[in-house]
């Protein structure tokens, strides 16, 4: 199976801010995939990001705030841009091989005071 | 619109016994339903897809069931390192988003 590091494991940024979260994968992937799991909350997908092309956003995710990188098979970047205390949360990147199952890195744990 | 509910949200169990946990999903046509593992501090892992009806899924002491409204994770004798939140969700043929429940978490005692 792959390993799948993302780096940050954890910050604690100040308001007003950006941080840019990096998702790392030993092997090439179809798709990637982030999501943000807020404290009491279930994981909810903010994006696909597509190789060579512009990320697909869900509703109420918009690239100035999350804007998201994909150069190759193996890589991507979330921003998280302008951070308030409401952008407190874990980060996760996933990927997909081909099937419909998707695998997790071990999550970016993002505090903003 | 999509949507998943796992109840309970936490459970306690001695070591052997047995429970069930519940995952009801309403989803436009079903792609796949997942259960995952997460344990405090770390990423969801990947457990088992159930894409129809009637299928059943075993790892070990976990085994997972499909209906067309809901799924169950069962879990036989656990034991404490079988302590974690499990995570249900479900994927509809209209895209490859993940629809995540909110989790049970699960204690073992021994």
């Amino acid at each position: 199976s792959a390993v799948i590091s993302q780096k940050p494991s954890r910050d604690i940024c100040q308001r007003g801010t950006s941080l840019t979260i990096q998702c790392q994968v030993d092997s090439q992937v179809t798709m990637m995939f982030w999501y943000r799991q807020q404290p009491g909350q279930s994981l909810t997908l903010i994006a696909t990001a597509n190789q060579g092309s512009e990320a697909t956003y869900e509703s109420g995710f918009v690239i100035d705030k999350f804007p998201i990188s994909r150069p190759n098979l193996t890589f991507s970047t979330l921003t998280v841009s302008n951070m308030s205390p409401e952008d407190s949360s874990i980060y996760l990147c996933s990927v997909a091989f081909g099937g419909n199952e998707q695998f997790f890195g071990p999550g970016t744990r993002l505090t903003v005071l | 619109e999509d949507q998943v509910t796992q109840s309970p949200e936490a459970l306690r169990l001695q070591e052997g016994e047995s429970s069930s946990l519940n995952c009801s999903y309403t989803v436009s046509g079903l792609r796949g339903l997942f259960w995952y593992r997460q344990d405090p501090g770390k990423g969801p892992e990947f457990l088992f897809t159930l894409y129809s009806a009637g299928e059943e899924k075993e790892k070990e002491r976990l085994k997972a069931t499909l209906t067309k409204k809901e799924s169950f994770l069962h879990i036989t004798a656990p034991k404490p390192e079988d302590s974690a939140t499990y995570l249900c969700a479900v994927q509809a043929n209209s895209g490859y988003a993940l629809n995540f429940g909110k989790g049970t978490s699960l204690l073992v005692t021994p």
